[in-house]
């Protein structure tokens, strides 16, 4: 399958401070990428989808503003968690779909561990 | 709204023996159904899904799952365990067509011991 990468595996951040992440494809274009967060022993639960060029839609319930996600390429997306507090402490996982349409499927990377101190 | 419940956080097989990981759904429509594998340090690897098509499911490593509508589940099976399998897995629902909007369970980790 398609490979995509997310980087980094591991941030530890001060409380306050913003964090990015990046998601890219490596092999593939990108027409749509998914955001994900789990909590411990919980789901993931969808945060965003975003298209390329266009902004991100943002599921109910998910701060705009502290979640900032950039797709201004096809093959990187980015999520910056900003002024980051503990709470915000969590697994993010990304997926990207290509551009052969609705059935492509959705290839995730190996997810972020955020922890805020 | 959809949803999904994995039963057992946490399945333990010995190596050859039947592996069933369960999976039930919550629908007002017909659902899209996928289980994913993680393993450790990777991302999720999609092993099979389930598009309205056949109800028996066949997918990569051995694996396959049954739709089954009267029951609203989508379990996992694979005949006989092999060490590589342990991972955790995860059950997934979505409405659309895509892989838009997947609603995912828990996910349960399987141990295949020797």
């Amino acid at each position: 399958g398609a490979v995509v990468s997310q980087h980094p595996s591991r941030v530890i951040c001060k409380s306050g401070t913003s964090v990015k992440i990046e998601c890219r494809s490596l092999d593939f274009q990108a027409t749509t990428m998914f955001w994900y967060r789990q909590f411990p022993k919980q789901s993931l639960m969808l945060m965003a989808t975003s298209n390329e060029g266009s902004k991100a839609t943002y599921e109910q319930g998910v701060e705009k503003d502290k979640f900032l996600i950039n797709h201004a390429s096809l093959t990187l997306s980015t999520l910056t968690v900003t002024s980051a507090h503990p709470e915000d402490s969590s697994f993010y996982i990304c997926s990207a779909r290509g551009v052969r349409g609705a059935q492509a499927e959705a290839f995730f990377g190996q997810g972020t561990r955020l922890t805020v101190v | 709204a959809q949803s999904v419940t994995q039963l057992g956080s946490h399945v333990s097989v010995s190596e050859g023996a039947l592996v069933l990981l369960r999976c039930n759904y919550s629908s007002s429509v017909p659902p899209y159904l996928f289980w994913y594998v993680q393993y450790p340090n990777q991302g999720l690897q999609l092993l099979l899904k389930y598009t309205s098509a056949a109800t028996l499911v066949k997918g990569i490593n051995g694996f396959e799952a049954e739709f089954k509508k009267s029951e609203t589940s989508f379990h996992l099976t694979k005949p006989s365990a092999h060490m590589s399998d342990a991972a955790e897995y995860f059950c997934a629902v979505s409405l659309n067509t895509g892989f838009q909007k997947l609603v995912f369970g828990t996910g349960t980790r399987l141990l295949v011991s020797p």
